[in-house]
């Protein structure tokens, strides 16, 4: 089995694009499609990116994902940062049938 | 609306068992395959298990293989975790979730405390 590695914490101000990156330990992060969910507090998670790249409906484009086979991992960026924004970011992809996450990325819009 | 509703949760003390439930509304329960998902009180998201539609496959995280299982009944659109011999460790809130292609959405989930 692979592991998802994600930075614990990164902070930026409003207005600011962040990009969180995601590790994949072994295999290719090609293998797989990559999703990411975003976790407010108290709240369950929801999906901002599915399928490396693709937006559900209602998640605004300020919200992007993309994949580098170059260095093996994925990417969420969030562009001109809201408040609103600052929660917990998980990555997730598929191993087989096993549902691998990443560790979670806290950020902190200040 | 798609909707998920876990119940079940509560204290139990260590070596003790308990059922999770979690009842599916507004989708064809049958045709998907489900997730249950834990968090531990401040920490991160773990897949704990899954199940495809039929309930003829089921899959298992190392750390709960052989003391919990997954079922499901179509029937009554409802998804089960049957957990035994809880630890301490399993302490946290159980979500369920549909597989959608990702793992969405989820229930508002159910916390488990193992304590004595």
């Amino acid at each position: 089995n692979f592991m998802l590695t994600q930075p614990h914490s990164v902070s930026e101000s409003p207005g600011k694009t962040v990009t969180i990156s995601c590790t994949r330990s072994s295999g290719s992060i090609a293998s797989n499609y990559v999703q990411w969910y975003q976790q407010r507090p108290g709240s369950a998670p929801t999906t901002v990116i599915y399928e490396d790249n693709q937006r559900p409906s209602g998640v605004p484009d300020r919200f992007s994902g993309s994949i580098d086979s170059s260095s093996n991992s994925a990417s969420l960026t969030i562009s001109g940062l809201k408040t609103e924004d600052e929660a917990d970011y998980y990555c997730q992809s598929y191993d087989s049938s096993i549902v691998v996450f990443g560790g979670g990325t806290k950020l902190t819009v200040l | 609306e798609v909707q998920l509703v876990e119940s079940g949760g509560g204290l139990v003390q260590p070596g003790g068992s308990l059922r999770l439930s979690c009842a599916a509304s507004g989708f064809t329960f049958s045709s998907y395959w489900m997730h249950w998902v834990r968090q531990a009180p401040g920490k991160g998201l773990v897949w704990v298990s899954r199940i495809n539609s039929d309930g003829s496959s089921t899959s298992y995280a190392d750390s709960v293989k052989g003391r919990f299982t997954i079922s499901r009944d179509n029937a009554k659109n409802t998804l089960y975790l049957q957990m035994n011999s809880l630890r301490a460790e399993d302490t946290a809130v159980y979500y369920c979730a549909r597989d959608n292609g990702d793992v969405s959405p989820w229930g508002q989930g159910t916390l488990v405390t193992v304590s004595s």
